[in-house]
């Protein structure tokens, strides 16, 4: 079946670095998004990852191993309001977007 | 960048009436469409997918008949809670896609849906 795993909740400190790591099983794979989702609002797109290694922008950077099904998101110089949830979602071989539970980051003053 | 809306945002409606949510896309043509629904603390959960022209996808366990969805246009589409309950409270999202290359989802703001 398909599959994407990521911790549920993750707590660090306001100036911090924290990496949220992804593992997926899909039938096909077609890239990996990371996105960002605070309370009660829509996702919003952080990044997209096809090829293997580290895509980097701004404070936040994605990595991709295909061979070992395995994405992490790194976020630099924490700030309060990177406070959110954070959505790992593999695309298959239809196109479709395999989402993750998300990962509750919670900073820390 | 795109720009994806949905109207209402919130909605708030008795046991047994319909209700129409609208999502558009508001800057470029969106070929397909998704719909989601999230409970809280929990992870989206696709409902169905809708390519503009023809009749919607939908996943496993989701009724057609009771969420029905229309892409009538490229910039357009709808879903319709029939005979809603208040088990169909949620958070219901759309997203759209145009350029395939890039296969983004370009998200809309949600609607909150409460049946009481």
């Amino acid at each position: 079946g398909q599959n994407i795993d990521q911790p549920t909740e993750m707590t660090a400190t306001e100036g911090a670095i924290v990496q949220i790591n992804c593992t997926y099983q899909t039938s096909g794979f077609n890239g990996l998004f990371w996105y960002q989702q605070h309370a009660g609002e829509a996702p919003t797109f952080l990044s997209y990852n096809v090829l293997d290694g580290l895509e980097e922008k701004g404070r936040f950077s994605s990595f991709l191993s295909r061979s070992k099904g395995y994405s992490y998101l790194l976020l630099k110089e924490l700030q309060m309001k990177d406070s959110a949830s954070y959505l790992c979602a593999a695309m298959d071989s239809n196109y479709q977007l395999i989402w993750g539970a998300g990962t509750k980051l919670i900073i820390k003053p | 960048g795109a720009v994806v809306s949905q109207h209402p945002s919130w909605v708030i409606c008795k046991s047994g009436t319909s209700v129409k949510i609208e999502c558009r896309s508001l800057d470029f043509q969106a070929t397909t469409m998704f719909w989601y629904r999230q409970f809280p603390k929990q992870s989206l959960m696709l409902m169905a997918t809708s390519n503009e022209g023809s009749k919607a996808t939908y996943e496993q366990g989701v009724e057609k008949d009771k969420f029905l969805i229309n892409h009538a246009s490229l910039t357009l589409s709808t879903l319709t809670v029939t005979s809603a309950h208040p088990e169909d409270s949620s958070f219901y999202i759309c997203s759209a896609r145009g350029d395939r290359e890039t296969y983004e989802q370009y998200f809309g703001p949600g609607t909150r849906l409460t049946v009481t």
